[in-house]
């Protein structure tokens, strides 16, 4: 599975909204258990990625409820609202449906304008 | 608390070999699927290879047929022996944890290898 994401950088003004775009070359949506099997993840700058958000739209405990996940099937979204600097950082999603290879997007470069 | 430590990376000319170790805290790694992903120099993540908890192994193409991932459940430790190294092997390795259907978490630090002459 192909994971293609949009844009590959984007630059947004403080307390405005960012929004990143995932799309797969095939669903990843479990029907028997209802669950869309997309992650997100935040890399800042010479840390490892961090989960934020799992099933495509459910945040990992701690994360700011400005992230959210939505989209289901082959397309998906991660929005930032009310940007802050310390979401400066590099996110990716991520495919695990299925038999692996599991694959990432590219990555989307997220910078305060 | 669950941890993950990453080692055994460095230099090494194209075509060794490297074993990276990854020692896990506060979870057994023989009760999840433990995983693999790299990060090549100002790139983005690539995943390598994967352990189920039953044992099934699976691998990237770019690494199948020269990486081996495997695991010691008395240490609580996760290795990937590297074979046939190239150039473009360089990169940040992590280990990580998957839950099934959760996604990947935590992540290791990682640990840097280099394939140079």
């Amino acid at each position: 599975i192909v994971m293609t994401q949009s844009p590959d950088s984007l630059a947004v003004s403080l307390g405005e909204r960012a929004t990143i775009n995932c799309k797969s070359s095939q669903s990843v949506f479990y029907s028997s258990g209802n669950k869309n099997y997309l992650a997100w993840y935040q890399q800042k700058s010479g840390q490892p990625p961090k989960r934020l958000i799992y099933w495509a739209s459910t945040r990992e405990s701690g994360v700011p409820d400005r992230f959210s996940g939505g989209g289901s099937g082959t397309d998906f979204t991660l929005t930032i609202n009310n940007l802050q600097a310390e979401d400066v950082a590099v996110y990716y999603c991520q495919q695990h449906f299925g038999i692996p290879p599991w694959t990432f997007g590219q990555g989307t470069r997220v910078e305060i304008k | 608390e669950v941890q993950l430590v990453e080692s055994g990376g460095g230099l090494v000319q194209p075509g060794g070999s490297l074993r990276l170790s990854c020692a896990a805290s506060g979870f057994a790694v023989s009760n999840d699927y433990m995983n693999w992903v790299r990060q090549a120099p100002g790139k983005g993540l690539e995943w390598v290879s994967v352990i189920y908890s039953g044992g099934s192994t699976y691998y990237a193409g770019s690494v199948s047929g020269r990486f081996i991932i495997s695991r010691d459940n008395s240490k609580n430790t996760l290795y990937l022996q590297m074979n046939s190294l190239r150039v473009d092997d360089t990169a940040v390795y992590y280990c990580v944890r998957y839950i099934y259907s959760f996604g990947f978490d935590p992540w290791g630090h990682g640990t840097r290898v280099t394939v140079s002459s």
